[in-house]
């Protein structure tokens, strides 16, 4: 069956600390891989995106991904947080072509202390 | 350029009841999913409609059911409300075809409550 996890419910940092988020994916074929932020009282919004090419990925705000296929998993990462990157952070994938059934991990709540 | 909205924000019915959730996709954009969010828990897919046809749907019983209108503004339907339904309901939408790599941008959710 098609699954999304995400390793850590719930992490603390203090502002500069560097991040690491863990996504592990179960699907065959191809993959497209997401990583959705959501701060707190706005809606979901892309942070970056993998469906082909180089495996590391930049997003937005400094964030970038690494897709390990062999390891099926698509990690996020940020050298030094802020006090700003307090969000939950989800990780979803799809199939490629016109596969829509995208499936989200539920989701990283992180905390970073001024 | 107007983002995805999403009516009513909140909404309280009964069990056995039927809801409709409304949503109009962001300017452009043809196509349109729908995810339930249960508190704790990531979006989960509950289809998506593409040019007003259903080009997917996720494990979700037949008493959830959609419709997308010309204008690409979408309606989700849930007929016998259950308690477990209580949830956040979001609605995406993508442009370029609704092809599995393109960004779906998501609106606020309508928070659906059932007592």
């Amino acid at each position: 069956a098609q699954s999304v996890s995400q390793h850590n419910h719930h992490v603390i940092l203090s502002e500069a600390a560097s991040l690491e988020l863990g996504c592990n994916y179960s699907y065959g074929g191809t993959v497209n891989l997401f990583w959705y932020v959501q701060y707190p009282g706005q809606h979901l919004q892309l942070l970056l995106k993998y469906f082909s090419g180089d495996p590391l990925v930049k997003g937005i705000k400094g964030f970038e991904a690494e897709f390990i296929k062999s390891k099926f998993s698509f990690n996020l990462r940020k050298p030094s947080v802020q006090w700003s990157d307090t969000a939950e952070y989800f990780c979803a994938v799809n199939g490629g072509g016109r596969n829509n059934d995208m499936r989200f991990g539920a989701g990283t709540r992180l905390t970073v202390k001024p | 350029e107007t983002g995805v909205t999403q009516s009513p924000t909140h909404l309280i019915k009964t069990r056995g009841q039927q809801v409709t959730l409304r949503c109009s996709s962001q300017s452009g954009h043809n196509t349109v999913s729908w995810y339930q969010q249960a508190l704790g828990q990531g979006p989960q897919f509950i289809f998506q409609y593409y040019r007003e046809e259903e080009n997917g749907r996720g494990n979700f019983p037949p008493r959830f059911s959609g419709l997308q209108f010309p204008n690409y503004s979408s309606e989700l339907n849930v007929n016998a409300l259950e308690l477990d339904d209580s949830a956040l309901y979001l609605c995406a939408s993508t442009g370029g075809g609704g092809h599995s790599y393109n960004e779906q941008f998501f609106g606020p959710g309508t928070r659906l409550t059932v007592l």
